[in-house]
C-alpha cells in the first residue's frame, strides 16, 4: 500500500539559510501534520492542515511556515535555521480521524 | 508541554519473554495509538483505540484504553528480537486531531 513519502530524505543547510520539506500524503487522505523530533525525544506537533485550510497550530516557531496544496502534498518552508532547528522533520496524513501515518522523515542537519 | 507519561523509559528483556509499558495523563483524549520507531524510520502505527474500556490485539501485541480515559497500556507477548525498536504512546485530543506523545520506551531483546 502507498505510504507517505516525504522529500528529500536528508538536508544539510548552514546557519541563516532557508529550506523547503515536501511530504506526498496517502492517496484519498485529507489531513497532513507536521511533527519535530530532536534527538532522543519525541516528536512534537507543528502545524495541520485539512483539505487545504490550516487546522491546527502547535510549537512552530515563527520563522516557519507550511501550506497544502491542491493536489495535497504539503511543503513546510524553514527561514533563518538554526542550530537548533536541527532535527527529524516528519510528516504524517490521515483520512479524517482515522489514525496518522508517518512518513520516514527528513534530517536536517545544520552546521 | 508534555502531557503524558510513559514508562518504563527503557527495558532489556529475555527473549520469549512479556512485555508491558503504559502511558498515563492528566488530560482526557479521544484516541490512543501506539506506535513503533526504528532508528532512521518514522513512526510505524501498532495499535489505536478509540473507546475508553476497548481492548484491541494485532498479532502479539494487545493494547487497552483505559476506562478513565487518561491511560493506556501495550502488552508484547512471547518477545523476539525484531521487538527491539522504541515504543510511542500517542493521544489524539478531544478537541482536535493532533497527536501528543509519550518519551517512548526503548526495548532492548536479549538472544
Amino acid at each position: 500500500a502507498a505510504g507517505v513519502i516525504q522529500s528529500p530524505r536528508h538536508l544539510i543547510k548552514e546557519k541563516r539559510e532557508t529550506a523547503t520539506l515536501k511530504c506526498y500524503p496517502i492517496p484519498r487522505h485529507d489531513t497532513v501534520y507536521w511533527y519535530q523530533q530532536g534527538p532522543g525525544q519525541d516528536p512534537q506537533f507543528l502545524i495541520s492542515f485539512y483539505e487545504k485550510m490550516q487546522s491546527d497550530k502547535g510549537s512552530i516557531p515563527d520563522r516557519f511556515s507550511a501550506q497544502q496544496f491542491s493536489d495535497y502534498h504539503s511543503e513546510l518552508n524553514m527561514s533563518s535555521l538554526e542550530l537548533g532547528d536541527s532535527a527529524l522533520y516528519f510528516c504524517a496524513s490521515s483520512l479524517g480521524r482515522q489514525p496518522q501515518h508517518f512518513g520516514d522523515g527528513t534530517r536536517l542537519s545544520i552546521l | 508541554g508534555q502531557q503524558l507519561n510513559q514508562s518504563p523509559q527503557s527495558m532489556f528483556i529475555q527473549e520469549g519473554e512479556d512485555v508491558s509499558m503504559n502511558c498515563t495523563s492528566s488530560s482526557i483524549f479521544n484516541t490512543w495509538l501506539w506506535y513503533k520507531q526504528d532508528p532512521g524510520e518514522g513512526p510505524v502505527l501498532l495499535i489505536a483505540l478509540y473507546k475508553a474500556g476497548e481492548l484491541t490485539s494485532n498479532g502479539r501485541l494487545t493494547a487497552q484504553f483505559g476506562i478513565t480515559r487518561k491511560d493506556s497500556f501495550l502488552n508484547i507477548s512471547a518477545s523476539i528480537p525484531s521487538d527491539v525498536g522504541i515504543y510511542f504512546c500517542a493521544g489524539g485530543g478531544v478537541n482536535d486531531y493532533k497527536l501528543s506523545f509519550g518519551a517512548g520506551t526503548t526495548v532492548t531483546v536479549r538472544a
